[in-house]
């Protein structure tokens, strides 16, 4: 079965910074994109990125270039998503996506989720 | 504000045929497939139709897409109460070189 199972739920404080998993079960992770959309609370979903294990072609929204970064290891097949100065807007569920290919791909399975939230 | 335009609410009794409409612009849905998504309350959201109108395997024939122009449809016939979920569309946009979402539908089941 394709799975992708993400890292556990975090609370950080303003101005720390994280690094969220997700871990691909179940088919050749390098031949595949992931995707990692964010959704705020009680909000729609957003587009953050997308990478490809396979060679790291990252690329971002513009609405989260320079906010995020997004990495692979390939070796033990996990996608990764990284702050590192967190903002109480950056409280939000992230899910991880497995994306067939850009432009005419879809996502499919999704991960269960990380729910980040973040407070002084 | 959502690139795509999704109606925030839709509602039908048990049996009922209801649509969701999903609106774009000739850089998204013009020009690209549409994708939809189901997300029930407090879970991930999983694949409900790809490429416009094709269903994925599990998803019942009770849902179908349909697309013209810059405007897509999602029809769900027969509704049933587990229907009673949100919905969101989705589609590869050109001017920014990535996918785009609705700002989703939340299906009531009268």
């Amino acid at each position: 079965e394709v799975q992708l199972v993400q890292s556990g739920a975090e609370v950080k404080k303003p101005g720390e910074s994280l690094k969220i998993s997700c871990k691909g079960f179940g088919y050749s992770f390098t031949t595949y994109w992931i995707a990692w959309v964010r959704q705020m609370p009680g909000k729609g979903l957003e587009w953050m990125g997308i990478i490809y294990p396979g060679d790291s072609d990252t690329r971002y929204s513009p609405s989260f270039q320079g906010q995020v970064t997004i990495s692979a290891d390939e070796s033990i097949s996990t996608a990764y998503l990284q702050w590192s100065s967190l903002k109480a807007s950056d409280t939000a569920m992230y899910y991880c996506a497995r994306h067939s290919a850009p432009r005419v791909g879809w996502f499919d399975p999704w991960g269960q989720g990380t729910l980040v939230t973040v407070s002084s | 504000q959502s690139v795509l335009t999704q109606p925030p609410s839709a509602s039908g009794t048990p049996g009922q045929r209801v649509t969701i409409s999903c609106s774009g612009s000739s850089s998204n849905i013009g020009s690209n497939y549409v994708y939809w998504y189901q997300q029930l309350p407090g879970t991930a959201p999983t694949l409900l139709i790809y490429r416009n109108d094709q269903r994925p395997s599990g998803v019942p024939d009770r849902f179908s897409g349909s697309k013209s122009g810059t405007s897509a449809s999602l029809a769900i016939s027969g509704l049933r109460s587990e229907d009673e979920t949100d919905f969101y569309c989705a589609a590869w946009d050109d001017s920014l070189s990535g996918p785009v979402f609705g700002g989703g539908t939340k299906l009531t089941v009268l």
